[in-house]
């Protein structure tokens, strides 16, 4: 399995510019989250997603866009690039989130480093 | 809202010393708590994860504990070595504003001197 994998690594976008950052996971997963990390602080939810066709805003959804039109891929768009957008952001994906007797633990890509000028 | 703080923010040991990573939450009701490691560059690996019913876990040199009342948790790392120079986040999983969400700490960097 390669797990969860992030497209593009790392970008530079010119504000106002929009882009599409691309994530997939072969596990099978039905959760699926975007969060993105700015310098010495934690990781922040952008969104998520409970299955295909579901998606939630989480903490700092402004400025951005998700859709969910299968388990694998969970694209995050950014329509109008701003430089308040500058981080790394991750992709991650689990079996489930609340347990029920099942493993929820989180998987995690490499990350999206995102320059904005 | 939850807040999760991590303390020290950075943390210098030999190698073999035994040493332990501190956090703290303010809203003990958690579904559970996740200990994760990043190395630069990298995506976040999880070490352990406690559920909330529960009040260890170990893996190899690794232990974490959870005491939910008192909205803490540790994460013991014995023999250090210089391959555990990382940072370390802490993340717990609760019920906020209707969903379930995962916030995280600032973490804790440890460089672990050969």
């Amino acid at each position: 399995n390669a797990g969860v994998t992030q497209t593009p690594k790392f970008r530079i976008l010119k504000i106002g510019q929009s882009m599409t950052l691309q994530c997939t996971q072969d596990m099978n997963h039905n959760y699926m989250y975007w969060y993105r990390q700015d310098p010495g602080m934690g990781l922040k939810l952008i969104y998520y997603s409970v299955g295909a066709g579901i998606t939630d805003k989480g903490e700092v959804p402004n400025g951005y866009n998700v859709s969910r039109s299968t388990t694998e891929d969970f694209p995050l768009r950014l329509e109008l690039a701003a430089p308040s957008q500058t981080s790394v952001y991750f992709c991650a994906s689990s079996y489930s989130m609340v347990s029920r007797g099942l493993q929820e633990t989180q998987y995690f890509g490499p990350g999206t480093r995102l320059l904005v000028l | 809202k939850q807040e999760v703080t991590q303390i020290p923010a950075a943390l210098s040991v030999p190698e073999g010393e035994n040493l332990v990573l501190n956090c703290s939450f303010t809203d003990s009701a958690i579904y559970n708590l996740q200990w994760f490691r990043q190395d630069p560059g990298k995506g976040l690996t999880s070490l352990l994860l406690i559920q909330s019913s529960q009040r260890e876990q170990t893996s190899g040199r690794l232990n974490a504990s959870l005491d939910k009342s008192s909205g803490r948790s540790t994460l013991y790392i014995a023999a250090s070595q210089p391959g555990d120079s990382a940072t370390y986040l802490c993340a717990v999983l609760y019920s906020g504003a209707g969903s379930y969400q995962l916030t995280f700490g600032k973490g804790t960097k440890l460089s672990v001197i050969p």
